[in-house]
């Protein structure tokens, strides 16, 4: 296991249209978290998973977006009618258990919408 | 509420300085822990270390170090005898111990650049 993937690492899209991204964590990782990183910014929490359960969602999460973790091994993040405003860096991160060496981040897929 | 300030936008050096990143966190919590991560230009986040704050010792590894400082809030990150790989983005974050496994509130980041 190498690490978290993200698929794709870029993504262009002309607004309105849907997109789903993917996350497969590190196998043995039972929490997947999404975070959403603007230019210039630090990464802002989108969702978190423990296993299949969606436990938590951000306020950011508009009702555009929604994520699953079926099985609960890989994620997917969807947005729908995409705007401008979603252009950004998709993070997503794995853990074993809270703390320890903290969260394992995957490189990402930048999202650019125009 | 929780925030993680790091006041430094862009730091410039020369290779074999020593650099200081600075970080103040809010929390309203007794337990809750702090991190420090590198994204270098590919995008992914590096994990570099992480204290609860129950443990006020400072930490050093190789060429880093952490200074943490309830008193002040503080969790500085030093690097001595900078070098070229050291130019990335550095990020301070902030979790909160519940059941839940709280997500990070990160900062907004301190670049580093570092020349030759």
């Amino acid at each position: 296991d190498t690490g978290v993937s993200q698929n794709p690492r870029h993504k262009i899209t002309k607004r309105g249209q849907n997109v789903t991204f993917r996350c497969d964590p590190i196998s043995e990782h039972n929490r997947l978290y999404w975070y959403r990183q603007t230019l210039g910014q630090g990464p802002e929490f989108l969702t978190y998973f423990q296993n299949e359960a969606q436990l938590e969602k951000s306020r950011l999460l508009s009702d555009r977006f929604s994520a699953e973790r079926p099985k609960g091994s890989f994620s997917t993040l969807e947005i729908q009618r995409t705007e401008q405003g979603d252009s950004a860096m998709y993070l997503c991160a794995s853990s074993l258990v809270f703390g320890g060496s903290g969260y394992t981040f995957g490189s990402g897929t930048r999202l650019t919408v125009v | 509420a929780q925030k993680v300030t790091q006041a430094q936008t862009e730091i410039s050096v020369v290779e074999k300085e020593d650099v200081t990143l600075d970080c103040v966190y809010e929390t309203r919590d007794t337990t809750y822990y702090l991190f420090w991560y590198k994204q270098p230009p590919s995008g992914e986040l590096v994990f570099l270390i992480r204290r609860n704050s129950f443990d006020e010792q400072n930490e050093i590894s190789g060429r880093y170090s952490w200074n943490f400082q309830k008193s002040t809030s503080s969790f500085n990150f030093t690097i001595t005898a900078s070098q070229v790989v050291d130019s990335a983005v550095y990020f301070c974050a902030l979790s909160e111990a519940n059941q839940a496994g709280t997500a990070l509130i990160f900062g907004k980041g301190t670049t580093l650049s570092v020349s030759s």
